[in-house]
């Protein structure tokens, strides 16, 4: 079964704290991740991919086969990160599968 | 914006009517896709086309039909047998798959009473 799992609904951090959203992933093929970002009032678009291995408005997430995770990561939180985060698998068919997504509130 | 646009931003239909959402896009972009937004269950794929006049069914298709007579346009028609329409929609597009970035459309909320 193709499936992303985002446990959390509701991630809630004070500005200037490190910020981890989880991300799980199942797939028997070789997974490509992805993390779209949608902020208030905007469309929804791409953060980052794992193929790229790049950081994005200080964004990380790597891939960890493993434990069949993509979990994406800041260091320092800012109130203008606070957005809808979802994370998503390249599946069979050529169709991205989403998770349920992660809201994430940045408090000052 | 522009890119890609979807129209109306709000829909009310009654119930048993079938309703036609739009989806326009000038990106020269091959793929677009179909999804439904609901709290707590992410987007979910309802059609989606990666040439003209071809599409495939994603993993909610019962209710729904689309066509692709043209490259730009991905129309999404919810019909009477969708039993639970009422629902945020959104297309998206893409150069060729999911490989690529997707482009997202600002959505659609259709409510059915």
């Amino acid at each position: 079964a193709q499936r992303v799992t985002q446990p959390e609904k509701l991630l809630s951090v004070f500005k200037g704290a490190p910020v981890e959203l989880k991300c799980n992933y199942s797939y028997s093929g070789s997974p490509e991740l992805f993390w779209y970002v949608q902020y208030s009032r905007q469309r929804l678009q791409l953060l980052l991919r794992h193929i790229s291995r790049e950081s994005i408005k200080g964004f990380t997430a790597d891939l960890n086969k493993g434990e069949t995770s993509f979990h994406l990561k800041k260091p320092f939180a800012q109130e203008e990160d606070s957005a809808m985060y979802y994370c998503a698998l390249r599946a069979y068919g050529n169709k991205l599968v989403f998770g349920a997504g992660t809201i994430l509130r940045v408090k000052s | 914006d522009g890119g890609i646009t979807q129209s109306p931003k709000y829909l009310f239909r009654k119930e048993g009517q079938n309703v036609t959402l739009s989806c326009e896009q000038n990106l020269n972009h091959d793929a677009m896709y179909w999804y439904r937004q609901d709290p707590g269950q992410g987007l979910r794929l309802i059609y989606y086309s990666q040439i003209v006049n071809d599409f495939q069914k994603g993993d909610i298709a019962e209710g729904y039909s689309v066509s692709r007579e043209k490259k730009e346009s991905f129309p999404l028609t919810v019909t009477s047998a969708q039993k639970n329409p009422t629902a945020f929609y959104l297309c998206a597009s893409s150069i060729q798959g999911a490989r690529y970035e997707q482009y997202f459309g600002p959505g659609t909320r259709l409510t059915v009473t």
